[in-house]
């Protein structure tokens, strides 16, 4: 079955503390990307991929980092989370940016 | 950033009504417009994706038209059903950011 999978589900950390949120798909896709989703704000990208080893900053990159070292994987890293980055998190995959995006299930973040 | 809007924020429609809500979106350096339908606790599914002026699309009672020169796509939904209740989301890829930007989202309550 064709998926995007993202792991954790749920998670609740607190302040500092280094965390990694896993995405991977299966549809050899090669643009992956990240969205964090928060109250009256819509889906906003953190950062996205175009092919493995090239990765750019979306709208809201602080505090973020990605790596692409695989085709299916583009791990989310939070070095220092901050309560600000308590969100409904997305990684999605697409064949190119502009074509239709799959979307994982999220995670759900929340830093104390 | 891109700046995508779509309207109405919310509405609520009985039972067998149709209904449209718009996006709107930068005509300058527009690749793509994508449609998303997101039910509550799951992850948005792509409806459509438009590239061409006057692209017309359609999927069972729901349809998409799209403006690039004037920068708008409109959604339909023709007799809406309670299942119809989601929140209808719209994003522009713009080629020169090869980024996809979202909107706020209209939310659409269908009334029994």
């Amino acid at each position: 079955e064709a998926q995007v999978t993202q792991n954790p589900r749920y998670l609740i950390t607190v302040t500092g503390k280094k965390l990694t949120v896993t995405c991977s798909q299966n549809m050899n896709h090669e643009y992956m990307s990240w969205y964090r989703q928060d109250p009256g704000l819509g889906l906003r990208q953190i950062y996205y991929s175009m092919n493995v080893e090239v990765t750019d900053k979306g709208d809201v990159p602080e505090g973020y980092k990605v790596s692409r070292k695989e085709k299916r994987n583009f791990p989310l890293i939070l070095e220092s989370p901050s309560p600000n980055q308590t969100s409904l998190y997305f990684c999605a995959s697409s064949s190119t940016g502009a074509g239709e995006q799959y979307f994982g299930p999220g995670t759900r973040l929340t830093v104390t | 950033i891109l700046n995508v809007e779509q309207s109405p924020q919310s509405l609520h429609v009985q039972e067998g009504d149709s209904t449209n809500f718009t996006c709107s979106f930068p005509s300058s350096n527009f690749y793509a417009l994508h449609w998303y339908r997101w039910e509550t606790a799951k992850s948005p599914e792509a409806l459509f994706v438009m590239t061409l002026n006057g692209d017309e699309k359609k999927k069972g009672r729901i349809s998409a038209t799209l403006n690039t020169k004037e920068g708008y796509s409109y959604l339909y939904i023709k007799g809406s059903q309670p299942e119809d209740s989601a929140t209808y989301l719209c994003a522009a890829f713009s080629g020169s950011a090869r980024q996809l930007t979202f909107g706020s989202g209209t939310q659409l309550t269908v009334l029994p």
